[in-house]
């Protein structure tokens, strides 16, 4: 296991545009979360699965955000008539959540969305 | 919604030297973690500390933890070029359940 992987690193679309982002968790990870990075910002949290279950998707941007997890495995992220203010970094982070006090992120490398 | 605050927003200094970064936060927490970001990277989690320890050590790197205060400090001794990065507090909110909450960070830059 090579650790957290995202696809793809860098996507560059036009305004209007749908794009969809994959991250694919470390296998033994229960939990997988999807946050946006702006420049000089700190990630912001949009959403989170356990297995399957999405357990809190009210930070999600806007309508146009969405995210499934349909087999508890790899994930994707869909942004919808995207916008220029969309554009950021997107980071997939996972966790092993048997441990709920001493909850610890593993980060993707990101994918990067530049909307012209 | 971002509840931690780093301070300094950017701090430069010269190789050999220690950065010390600190970090407030608003809410109660479990504990408090630091990451660090290369640029245009993902983050990678340098250590924790639990809401009832006050100091904690992991190579060069101290933490350290004042609940009274909500605040956290980030002690890097020797720093190195390497050590150039971008550097985040993040708390897990009491509730236990709630995912990390990440602040705006501090960019180091170590100068050989």
């Amino acid at each position: 296991d090579t650790g957290v992987s995202q696809d793809p690193r860098h996507k560059i679309t036009k305004r209007g545009q749908n794009v969809t982002f994959r991250c694919d968790p470390i296998s033994e990870h229960n939990r997988l979360y999807w946050y946006r990075q702006t420049l000089g910002q700190g990630p912001e949290f949009l959403t989170y699965f356990q297995n399957e279950a999405q357990l809190e998707k009210s930070r999600l941007l806007s309508d146009r955000f969405s995210a499934e997890r349909p087999k508890g495995s790899f994930s994707t992220l869909e942004i919808q008539r995207t916008e220029q203010g969309d554009s950021a970094m997107y980071l997939c982070a996972s966790s092993n959540q048997r441990d709920t006090y001493n909850l610890v992120l593993t980060f993707g490398a990101g994918s990067r969305l530049t909307v012209l | 919604s971002q509840q931690g605050e780093e301070d300094p927003q950017a701090l430069s200094i010269q190789e050999g030297e220690n950065a010390t970064m600190n970090c407030s936060y608003k809410t109660s927490i479990n504990n408090l973690q630091w990451y660090r970001q290369n640029s245009g990277r993902g983050l990678v989690h340098l250590i924790l500390i639990r809401s009832n320890e006050r100091e904690k050590h992991s190579g060069r790197l101290r933490v350290t933890l004042d609940t009274s205060k909500k605040s956290s400090s980030l002690l890097i001794t020797a720093s190195r070029a390497a050590d150039t990065a971008s550097y985040f507090c993040a708390t897990v909110p009491y509730s236990g359940n709630t995912p990390l909450v990440f602040g705006k960070g501090t960019r180091l830059s170590v100068i050989a």
